[in-house]
């Protein structure tokens, strides 16, 4: 199975910050990444998908990049309501899918 | 609108099964290309995929719990069930139903329903 590595697990950041989250699949797993938020006691928001593509709603402030194995999520100016944890998750390998362990972005 | 929402026991006991129902409606689980599957998240832990269902009846499980799991649909009911058989307290998570749409073998799930908790404790 496409293992996905997350890193960091967690950080801190304030208000206003740019920050960017990575995810490694352990074989190339061409665009087929999807990024999600979680917020405690919810179930995951779709963000991102075909590793570059903002999910309709979703706002500008976030971005995907990356293809093969090495990918990012980027926050170009973290707000409040962006407090939550990231998963990353490939559905290149079907009928096999897999997450990262995530990163969870607290306020400094 | 589409909406998927899970319901089934909040607790089992251990070596127990457990049913889970993933009740959808905004689309029909007949249309090609449209896929449910079941993902959990033990208490503070990572996602982790358990078993799809698509359009045409194929059933794919995770291969760590195959042998426990047993997927089906009622298109009927708009209904999607999840069996997990001999439970045990390693289990205990809140289980969660997406849709996979479009292409479902190259889609991301989207949407989620909300969970639901399950224990396992005697």
């Amino acid at each position: 199975a496409i293992r996905m590595t997350q890193s960091p697990s967690s950080f801190s950041a304030s208000t206003g910050d740019r920050v960017t989250i990575t995810c490694r699949a352990s074989q190339g797993i061409s665009s087929y990444l999807a990024w999600y938020q979680q917020k405690p006691g919810k179930a995951p928001k779709l963000l991102i998908y075909a590793a570059s593509t903002l999910q309709s709603g979703v706002p500008s402030r976030f971005s995907g990049s990356g293809s093969g194995t090495d990918f990012t999520l980027t926050i170009s100016c973290l707000q409040s309501e962006d407090f939550a944890t990231y998963y990353c998750q490939q559905y290149y390998s079907y009928p096999t899918w897999t997450f990262g362990q995530g990163t969870k972005v607290e306020i400094k | 609108q589409v909406t998927l929402r899970e319901s089934g026991p909040a607790l089992v006991k251990p070596t127990q099964t457990l049913t889970l129902t993933c009740t959808f409606s905004g689309f029909s689980l007949s249309t090609s290309g449209m896929c449910v599957s079941w993902i959990r998240q033990p208490p503070g832990k990572a996602l982790e995929w358990l078993a799809l269902i698509d359009w045409d009846d194929d059933k794919y499980y995770s291969t760590s719990l195959k042998t426990r799991l047993t997927i089906s649909k009622d298109t009927s009911k708009n209904q999607v069930v999840l069996t997990m058989t001999n439970m045990d307290p390693v289990d205990t998570a809140t289980y969660y139903c997406a849709l996979l749409s479009g292409s479902c073998y190259s889609s991301p799930f989207d949407p989620w329903g909300q969970g639901t908790l399950v224990t396992v404790s005697s």
